[in-house]
């Protein structure tokens, strides 16, 4: 059973807003994925870490998200100004190496209304 | 550029039956890792087992097989003896090298619905 920690599961935002969503990664695990599921199960890569470093993030998260995984507190993935189509399941994931099996949180469904 | 395909949408089967869920991929990469997951109605995805491109053997967790066709590039899941809590939404997926950053590319999905 997966030990990522997500929070809050639910998230309910006006257009316009910041939405800011927490993970707990599995412990000892160095690297951290975030991914965005939308209503038809497509999966979209937005960012991934080793450590605390950024190993490749999409445009998408260049422009309006933001994310981080400081040492010793959770990571954090934000959106600066939440758009309706960024409704969607925000998944965190973490793994031991760069090619082991990749360990998935409930996620964080945000909803902008 | 590395894709995962499956092309059933939907599958229905009786309990205690066993069921097989097809996926291809494609990439450049002469070593790779392949995973397949399920997620539940709740949306919690859950890691089923996985296969290296170097290991010959196919994978066996439990219930979960794999049918690992090299040459055609294809990783089936086999479930044997299927429960009604095995309903869920069956992603496989594939790691990606370096070049990738090792993101993990899904597939579409395969509804598996097992009946009473």
């Amino acid at each position: 059973n997966s030990k990522v920690i997500q929070t809050p599961r639910y998230l309910v935002k006006g257009q316009g807003q910041k939405a800011k969503m927490r993970c707990i990664p599995e412990k000892g695990h160095p690297v951290v994925f975030w991914y965005q599921q939308n209503k038809n199960n497509e999966f979209k890569f937005l960012i991934n870490f080793q450590n605390q470093e950024v190993l490749q993030q999409i445009d998408m998260t260049e422009k309006r998200f933001s994310a981080e995984c400081p040492s010793n507190s959770p990571c954090s993935l934000e959106i600066q100004s939440s758009e309706a189509g960024d409704s969607a399941l925000y998944l965190c994931a973490s793994s031991l190496t760069v090619n082991t099996e990749v360990f998935f949180g409930k996620g964080t469904r945000l909803t902008v209304v | 550029a590395q894709k995962v395909t499956q092309t059933q949408t939907s599958i229905s089967v009786m309990e205690k039956t066993t069921v097989t869920m097809d996926c291809v991929y494609e990439t450049q990469d002469s070593s790779y890792f392949l995973f397949w997951y399920k997620q539940t109605a709740s949306g919690e995805i859950v890691f089923l087992i996985r296969q290296d491109s170097y290991k010959k053997e196919n994978a066996t967790v439990g219930h979960y097989s794999l049918n690992f066709q090299k040459p055609k590039s294809s990783i089936g899941l086999i479930i044997t003896a299927t429960q009604i809590e095995d309903s869920a939404v069956y992603f496989c997926a594939m790691r990606e090298g370096p070049s990738g950053s090792w993101q993990l590319i899904f597939g579409s999905g395969t509804q598996l619905t097992v009946m009473p």
